[in-house]
């Protein structure tokens, strides 16, 4: 059973850009969370998304964006850049989004920004 | 709100020693509890759970207990491998439906031979 996809696994951007980050979730699952871990917050979240509806959001700027196709496969998108953003992002996915689920994370998109 | 309170690390073990990493966390009623494992260059993967009060989780020798008198689920391995040196988070779930896990700020371990 393939796990959770994420692409492209490395980007590279500058200030000012706009970044677009995919995930596919494991087959079945149609909840996909987003998390930006960096050195110095650790994991914060960032929104998710059930059913091509984002359920919950965190404390980031709306500059972070995202949307969920309805095959459950979610894109997150950044817009204008900040060399803050530099981070490893992560997706996660469930099959039906209960709390007490646990989640399976994909390996990230470290985007390291110039 | 939810939130977790992880030991921060390093943590440095000579291999065979005993392992604890102590987690303590503040919820809304008796939420799951979950350990995640980040091994370098990859994502999270989930370590252990465990659903209720007084309930043990264990998985490839490591074990934590609910423990809702003190708010605890520590971690605990009795004899640490070179392999699982890695980055430790505790979790817990949102206090409403959805799936946006409050972590630890998570503990390195490094296990030397």
């Amino acid at each position: 059973k393939a796990g959770v996809t994420q692409t492209p696994r490395y980007l590279i951007k500058t200030r000012g850009q706009q970044v677009t980050l995919s995930c596919s979730p494991i087959s079945g699952h149609r909840s996909v969370s987003w998390y930006q871990q960096t050195p110095g917050q650790g994991l914060q979240f960032l929104f998710e998304y059930f059913s091509e509806t984002q359920r919950n959001k965190g404390n980031f700027p709306g500059r972070f964006s995202g949307r969920q196709f309805s095959n459950s496969r979610s894109e997150m998108n950044v817009s204008t850049l900040e060399l803050g953003d530099s981070a490893l992002y992560l997706c996660a996915s469930s099959r039906t989004g209960n709390s007490n689920q646990p989640q399976h994370f994909g390996d990230g998109t470290r985007l390291s920004i110039l | 709100g939810n939130s977790v309170t992880q030991m921060e690390g390093p943590v440095t073990l000579s291999e065979e020693a005993f392992l604890t990493i102590n987690c303590t966390y503040t919820a809304t009623g008796y939420p799951s509890l979950f350990w995640y494992v980040q091994y370098p260059g990859e994502g999270l993967q989930l370590l252990l759970k465990a659903t209720k009060a007084d309930d043990k989780g264990s998985n490839k020798g490591f074990e934590a207990t609910y423990r809702k008198e003190t708010t605890s689920f520590h971690l605990e391995k009795g004899s640490v491998q070179v392999s699982d040196s890695a980055v430790y988070f505790c979790a817990l779930p949102p206090e409403a439906a959805g799936n946006k896990l409050t972590f630890g700020g998570g503990t390195r371990v490094l296990v030397k031979p």
